[in-house]
């Protein structure tokens, strides 16, 4: 069973704060994508990265870095935590052509539920 | 770029009964994925179903099928024999057919589906 893993669950971080978001994928897929959820907006992507060390912007990326360094592991880095940055982080990974009903799907992480104050 | 609407904020249909949640999108393109997603309060985001549009017969997984209307943009879901764990977030999805690099999902704002008993 594919695992997509994010490190915490809940996290409490303060204004002005350097923060990390870390996700790990154990399917070896080429793709990963880091989405914010916030109610009556659904999903919106931030940042992907189709293979190592390439990252490319989504639609709302400002106030937000990447890093994926390994295939495994693609991070989200908030330079500087605001309090608009407070939302729901999803972490989602899937191989070449998850799109197709002959591969396997986009699979998602729990999510992180970051509060900045 | 593209747009994927979701009219319905919020739906609640009694335990058994069939419940339809509508979608439509807006894009230029031909070739394409469409998803339907469901999120429990677990926050973990399951896929229910998907449809590639160059095929016209509908997708069906068990009580899960869908009415993709090509011309109309129009990708509706039909739950029937509703179950008490089909309640949810439901969110409709859009990818551009990958070709070499994944641009991820476009997702609507989401559906609250209650199912009583």
């Amino acid at each position: 069973d594919v695992k997509v893993t994010q490190s915490s669950r809940y996290l409490v971080k303060r204004t002005g704060e350097k923060v990390f978001l870390e996700c790990v994928q154990d399917m070896d897929h080429e793709n990963m994508f880091w989405y914010r959820q916030d109610p009556g907006l659904g999903l919106r992507l931030i940042y992907f990265s189709y293979d190592v060390k390439m990252k490319e912007k989504g639609d709302i990326p400002e106030g937000y870095s990447v890093s994926r360094e390994k295939k495994e592991r693609f991070s989200l880095i908030l330079e500087s935590a605001s309090t608009n940055q407070t939302s729901m982080y999803l972490c989602a990974s899937g191989g070449r052509d998850f799109g197709s009903s002959y591969n396997s799907p986009l699979h998602f992480g729990n999510g992180t539920r970051l509060t900045v104050t | 770029a593209q747009t994927v609407t979701q009219s319905q904020p919020e739906m609640s249909v009694q335990e058994a009964e069939t419940v339809t949640l509508s979608c439509t999108y807006d894009t230029s393109e031909n070739n394409y994925y469409l998803f339907w997603y469901k999120q429990p309060p677990s926050r973990q985001m399951i896929l229910v179903i998907r449809q590639e549009a160059y095929k016209q017969q509908n997708a069906t997984e068990n009580r899960f099928s869908v009415n993709f209307q090509k011309a109309a943009k129009s990708f509706s879901l039909k739950i029937s024999d509703s179950q008490l764990g089909d309640t949810a977030m439901y969110f409709c999805a859009f990818m551009k057919h990958w070709g070499g690099g994944a641009d991820g999902l476009t997702f609507g704002k989401g559906t609250h589906l209650i199912i009583q008993p």
